[in-house]
């Protein structure tokens, strides 16, 4: 268990609302991303964020934004919501320890838009 | 391009017989790393094993390997013994800076 929770684990929204979600971690770790899956695609990366106030963008980055004002929580926010960002959103944490490298995932949130 | 590349969209197999799943990767880094997920039909993804490109040993954990073939840029999974609960989605994915997934691979393990 790397202490990462998500929330909300489920939300329906309308099209053109803003939208965030959370991700939470209770371990200090310094990397953190955002992953977007749907099928056929496997996950996609959004965002990520290397410290407080440091983040970059993934591969699918347009119509997200991210903010990280403290070490344990992650944002990501939609803006504008819309009906191709109805997706499951896995936050994830990463852990490097000499030559091993592992990767962590949250449990997932269920985003609809409709 | 696609940098990770799984072939199989599903495989089945018997209980206690073993499995491979294949996956292939494209990169010109010397230092990348390599990972196989599980995701149940729950929905979470799990971390199974991991290896880096300058590990010489075949990654192992458990009932699970990572077959590394470098100069073939493979990285297949193979599941010993399997169980009725190995049935999930199996995710490679290849860290090139951050982490590239592939479209992941069904597998169905019947009694």
């Amino acid at each position: 268990d790397a202490g990462i929770t998500q929330s909300p684990r489920h939300k329906v929204t309308e099209t053109g609302t803003p939208v965030t979600l959370r991700c939470h971690q209770t371990e200090n770790h310094r990397y953190m991303y955002w992953y977007r899956q749907d099928p056929g695609h496997g996950l996609r990366l959004i965002h990520y964020s290397y410290g407080v106030k440091d983040t970059d963008k993934g591969e699918v980055s347009d119509g997200y934004s991210v903010s990280r004002s403290k070490t344990e929580d992650f944002l990501l926010t939609l803006e504008s919501a819309t009906s191709s960002q109805t997706s499951v959103y896995f936050c994830a944490i990463s852990v490097s320890s000499g030559s091993s490298y592992e990767q962590y995932f949250g449990p997932g949130t269920r985003l609809t838009v409709t | 391009a696609q940098k990770i590349t799984q072939t199989q969209p599903g495989m089945f197999v018997q209980e206690k017989e073993a499995v491979t799943l294949d996956c292939t990767y494209d990169t010109s880094d010397q230092s990348y790393g390599l990972f196989w997920y599980k995701q149940p039909s729950s929905g979470e993804m799990i971390f199974l094993i991991y290896q880096g490109s300058y590990d010489e040993q075949n990654a192992t954990e458990g009932r699970y390997s990572l077959n590394f073939q470098k100069a073939r840029k493979s990285a297949n999974l193979v599941i010993s013994a399997s169980q009725l609960g190995d049935s999930a989605m199996y995710f490679c994915a290849m860290r090139e800076g951050k982490l590239i997934f592939g479209t992941g691979t069904r597998l169905q393990v019947f009694p």
